[in-house]
């Protein structure tokens, strides 16, 4: 079964930029959609952004401006870099896999990384 | 940007209860919704995905309806394990969370 994890530095001071590798095992990365999701302490989920195999990208409107995500398929990894953090940016962050091409639904899930922005 | 409300924000109930949870969208999102269960400390868990097909491995306690703007999550008879937070996503739009319906067993 493809299993999902996250991983990266646990603290990032504040303006500077938060990056996380999702490493996928498992499975292929390729032909499918891949997002990070976050959720502030206490909070909802809230939706980051997604990336294709290919290197398509959408990212929601709240994080557009200073997100960036990225995919190496040779080595089944991608990647997230916000930039310009704040201490509203501290967060548990999942990296997560869409079901297929048709139902785009978050079918599989890492187990988070938590962040903190000091 | 699609509006995800859900309701109720909170629910207390007792085992055996017939449970209902309700996410309604700013605007037609076709089938393009799914509910989630996340526990303390956890990645959220799929139970339902396009509206009302059930995931697999998830007990058949659990089913979902809707279509366009209104969609309901029924938990047929409450089980002990069952509490937690539950989620909708509408992804017809970009993606979109509900704000969460925390479940607590009497």
């Amino acid at each position: 079964q493809v299993q999902l994890r996250e991983s990266g530095p646990r603290l990032v001071k504040s303006s500077e930029t938060l990056s996380l590798t999702c490493s996928v095992s498992g499975g292929s990365i390729s032909g499918y959609y891949w997002s990070w999701v976050r959720q502030p302490p206490g909070k909802a989920l809230e939706w980051i952004g997604y990336i294709y195999s290919r290197g398509s990208t959408l990212y929601s409107p709240s994080f557009q401006s200073r997100t960036t995500l990225s995919v190496d398929m040779s080595i089944n990894q991608f990647s997230l870099k916000l930039r310009s953090v704040t201490a509203a940016d501290t967060a548990v962050y999942f990296c997560a896999r869409g079901r297929d091409f048709d139902n785009m639904d978050l079918e599989v899930w890492g187990l988070g990384t938590t962040v903190t922005v000091s | 940007d699609v509006q995800m409300t859900q309701s109720p924000s909170t629910l207390s109930a007792s085992v055996g209860d017939r449970v209902t949870i309700t996410c309604r969208a700013s605007r037609n999102i076709k089938s393009w919704l799914a509910w989630y269960q996340q526990k303390p400390g956890k990645a959220p868990k799929v139970l339902i995905y396009k509206a009302s097909n059930l995931q697999s491995g998830v007990p058949p306690r659990f089913s979902g309806s809707g279509s366009g703007t209104e969609f309901t999550l029924t938990i047929s008879s409450l089980q002990p394990d069952d509490f937690g937070t539950y989620y909708c996503l509408q992804h017809d739009s970009y993606w979109t969370f509900g704000q969460g319906t925390r479940v607590e067993i009497k």
